[in-house]
């Protein structure tokens, strides 16, 4: 089984509607990112989590919101999606130990129509 | 100005070819990672450096810290190769977060 699991893997969804995507790890990593890519931009960070009480903006947050319901899962919610958010989307974790490897989720396609 | 920059931004190859994708960033540090996208979406680290050379099967990366430039080199490339390579980096202004600053990747295609 994957270490960082995302669902769903593919969405369609009309203007102005509420998504949560949904990311867990097994890894025991206590950091928990959520990044998006669009084409020709690269990606860029969201929001992060260094546990489930501490909660930090990204470069783009507007728009999102995010829920560390346990140390394993990470929410990442659009309370109105709006046909810009259409974008590629990553979880990934980084364990505690002085390591900054970061370990990535197999991605969600989300398109906003 | 982008703090890390990636080229060249496509590259097409010959099977077997020698391939080398650059990376330069304009801040300090604390790690390097090179990283791989296909076609299918998933993203896999290949390596992460902060000084030197490291080497697993055909790919080399490499890192000047003082020139603040890393390369990633396929030796006898292969079609299986093709995929997107992205350089990113731990800033060192990051702090604990560790967050990755990404570059906006190189499209490999290896024709056979």
């Amino acid at each position: 089984d994957a270490d960082v699991t995302q669902t769903p893997r593919n969405r369609i969804t009309k203007t102005g509607k509420r998504i949560m995507l949904e990311c867990s790890q097994t890894k025991g990593h206590d950091r928990m990112y959520w990044y998006r890519q669009d084409p020709g931009l690269g990606l860029r960070l969201i929001y992060y989590s260094f546990d489930v009480k501490d909660i930090n903006k990204g470069e783009i947050s507007d728009g999102y919101s995010v829920s560390r319901q346990a140390q394993a899962k990470f929410s990442l919610s659009l309370e109105s999606a709006i046909p810009n958010q259409t974008a590629l989307y990553f979880c990934a974790t980084s364990g505690r130990r002085g390591a900054y490897e970061q370990y990535f989720g197999p991605g969600t396609r989300l398109t906003v129509t | 100005k982008n703090e890390v920059e990636q080229s060249p931004q496509n590259l097409t190859a010959q099977e077997g070819e020698f391939i080398t994708i650059n990376c330069s960033y304009s801040v300090g540090i604390s790690a390097l990672h090179w990283l791989q996208q296909h076609p299918g979406g998933g993203i896999v680290s290949l390596f992460m450096l902060s000084s030197g050379k490291k080497k697993h099967g055909r790919l080399i990366a490499t890192i000047n810290i003082q020139e603040k430039h890393s390369s990633l080199h396929i030796t006898a490339s292969h079609p299986r190769d093709s995929a997107v390579y992205i350089c990113a980096v731990t800033l060192i202004s990051s702090g604990s977060a560790r967050q990755l600053t990404f570059g906006s990747g190189t499209q490999l295609t290896v024709l056979p």
